[in-house]
């Protein structure tokens, strides 16, 4: 069954601390994503990963850094979190160099206090 | 930068009525994909389209690069078609563009 995991669901956090967003895939894809999406509005790219250690900037990379050390895995990392990255933040895999179909987690909630 | 329209912004349709949901782009696309993003928050796939049209059940979608839009039909709509329904373009330079979304309410 094709899947893409995220953990936690819910995390609240207090401004300052660090955050680590998890997100498996058991698809073998070679492309990953770590969208954040806020109310109301569509998906905004923090970050693409094209396969182990080649990552690049989407379109709002700053204050997030990733880390992918296994084709299976994709962590965001938020380190000393503000308030207003709180949002909803969504995986996402796919095949090939991401002209693919997207699959998604069923996304992290994060709340910065 | 090049865009992604969608439109209608908001759709309210009774149960088993149907419509269509539009794309338009500002520039020619290689691709565009379909999602519905449910009242869990969660977002499915529904098709991927490079030209053409495919259908699956009560959707249909088509994809006209050429002239630049890409169509979302749903009929004899269901409560559970209730979400919001974004579409995703593949740029020529391979960066995925994101429209806003239509969200979609089902009345009884």
């Amino acid at each position: 069954d094709m899947k893409v995991t995220q953990m936690p669901r819910y995390l609240i956090k207090r401004m300052g601390e660090n955050v680590l967003l998890e997100c498996g895939q058991d698809m073998s894809h070679e492309t990953m994503y770590w969208y954040r999406q806020d109310p109301g509005l569509g998906l905004q790219l923090i970050y693409i990963s094209y396969d182990v250690d080649s990552n690049s900037e989407g379109d709002i990379p700053k204050g997030y850094r990733v880390s992918r050390k296994k084709r299976e895995h994709f962590s965001l990392i938020l380190d000393s979190a503000k308030t207003n990255q709180t949002s909803v933040y969504f995986c996402a895999s796919s095949s090939g160099t991401g002209a693919e179909t997207l699959y998604f987690g069923s996304g992290t909630r994060l709340t910065v206090l | 930068g090049d865009q992604v329209e969608q439109s209608p912004s908001a759709l309210s349709l009774h149960e088993g009525t149907g419509s269509a949901l539009r794309c338009n782009f500002t520039t020619t696309m290689r691709a565009v994909q379909w999602f519905q993003q449910n009242s869990r928050g969660s977002l499915i796939n529904l098709f991927y389209l490079a030209s053409g049209t495919k259908e699956n059940g009560r959707l249909k979608s088509t994809f006209n690069s050429k002239e630049s839009y890409s169509t979302l039909h749903i009929r004899d709509a269901q409560l559970e078609d209730s979400g919001t329904y974004f579409c995703a373009a593949l740029h020529s330079n391979y960066q995925l563009i994101w429209g806003s979304g239509t969200k979609l309410i089902i009345k009884p």
